[in-house]
C-alpha cells in the first residue's frame, strides 16, 4: 500500500489551523495513525484508529477518514507543534508503509 | 512504563555485517499479541519498516531485504537483535525498535535510535 502526503511542506503563523493530507493506494479501513517527529527526536504516536488521540496527546491534534483519505488536523498551532508529521497503514501488512510525511513549519 | 533502547556501531564498512540491538523493558515478549519491529530512516528521507518478530517468534521482513535481514529475540535479556549482511553506504540512517500489541496495533513506544553510518 502506497501511502502519499501532502503538501510536502507547510508554513503557517502561531494560532492558525492547519490540515494535513494522507491518501493510501487502497483501502485500510481505519487502521491508519499519525505520528510526529520533531527535529533530531524519535517519532511519537499522535493518532490512531485514523482518529483516536494517543495517550498524553493534545486535544488541539484530531484525526479523521477512513478507506483512502485521511486528515489530521491541528488547532491553535503553537511553536512546538514544528515538526515533520507522518501517517502510516497497519492494514494490509507486511509491509507496514509510512506516507513521506508532511513539514510543518511555524512562521 | 515501557521503554526501547537501541544500541550498535556507529560506524560500519562496506560489505560488512551490521548488528543492532533493542533492548526493552515494560513488557515481555513471551505475552500473546506483543511484537517488536526495526524502522530505519535515511539523513533526511521518510520512515521504512524494515522487520517484525512476535512473541510466537514469528518474523516478517520487508520482501527488498529479505535476504540482507535476520531479526531475532532473547527473551530472558528482553533483547531484540536485528542483523544486515553486506552493508551499503545506502544503508546509512537512524535505526528504531518499536512495539506494538494486539490493543494497539500502532507503532508505540519508539526507542531514540541509534546513527549508522556506512563508509569507507
Amino acid at each position: 500500500v502506497v501511502m502519499t502526503q501532502s503538501p510536502a511542506t507547510l508554513s503557517v503563523s502561531p494560532g492558525e489551523r492547519v490540515t494535513l493530507s494522507c491518501r493510501a493506494s487502497q483501502s485500510v479501513w481505519s487502521n491508519l495513525a499519525w505520528y510526529q517527529q520533531r527535529p533530531g527526536q524519535a517519532p511519537r504516536l499522535l493518532i490512531y484508529g485514523a482518529s483516536t488521540r494517543a495517550t498524553g496527546v493534545p486535544v488541539r491534534f484530531s484525526g479523521s477518514g477512513s478507506g483512502t483519505e485521511f486528515t489530521l488536523t491541528i488547532s491553535s498551532l503553537q511553536s512546538a507543534d514544528s515538526a515533520v508529521y507522518y501517517c502510516q497503514q497497519y492494514n494490509h501488512w507486511p509491509p507496514y508503509s509510512f506516507g513521506q510525511g508532511t513539514k510543518l513549519e511555524i512562521k | 512504563q515501557v521503554t526501547l533502547r537501541e544500541s550498535g556501531p556507529a560506524l560500519a564498512r562496506p560489505t560488512e555485517t551490521l548488528t543492532l540491538t533493542c533492548t526493552f523493558s515494560g513488557f515481555s515478549l513471551t505475552t500473546s499479541g506483543m511484537c517488536v519491529s526495526w524502522i530505519r530512516q535515511p539523513p533526511g528521507k521518510a520512515l521504512e519498516w524494515l522487520a517484525l518478530i512476535n512473541w510466537d517468534d514469528d518474523k516478517y521482513y520487508k520482501t527488498s531485504l529479505k535476504t540482507r535481514l535476520t531479526i531475532s529475540k532473547d527473551t530472558s535479556k528482553n533483547q531484540v537483535v536485528l542483523t544486515m549482511t553486506n552493508v551499503d553506504p545506502l544503508d546509512t540512517g537512524t535505526y528504531y525498535c518499536t512495539r506494538t500489541h494486539d490493543g494497539q496495533l500502532a507503532f508505540d513506544p519508539w526507542g531514540q535510535g541509534t546513527q549508522v553510518t556506512v563508509s569507507s
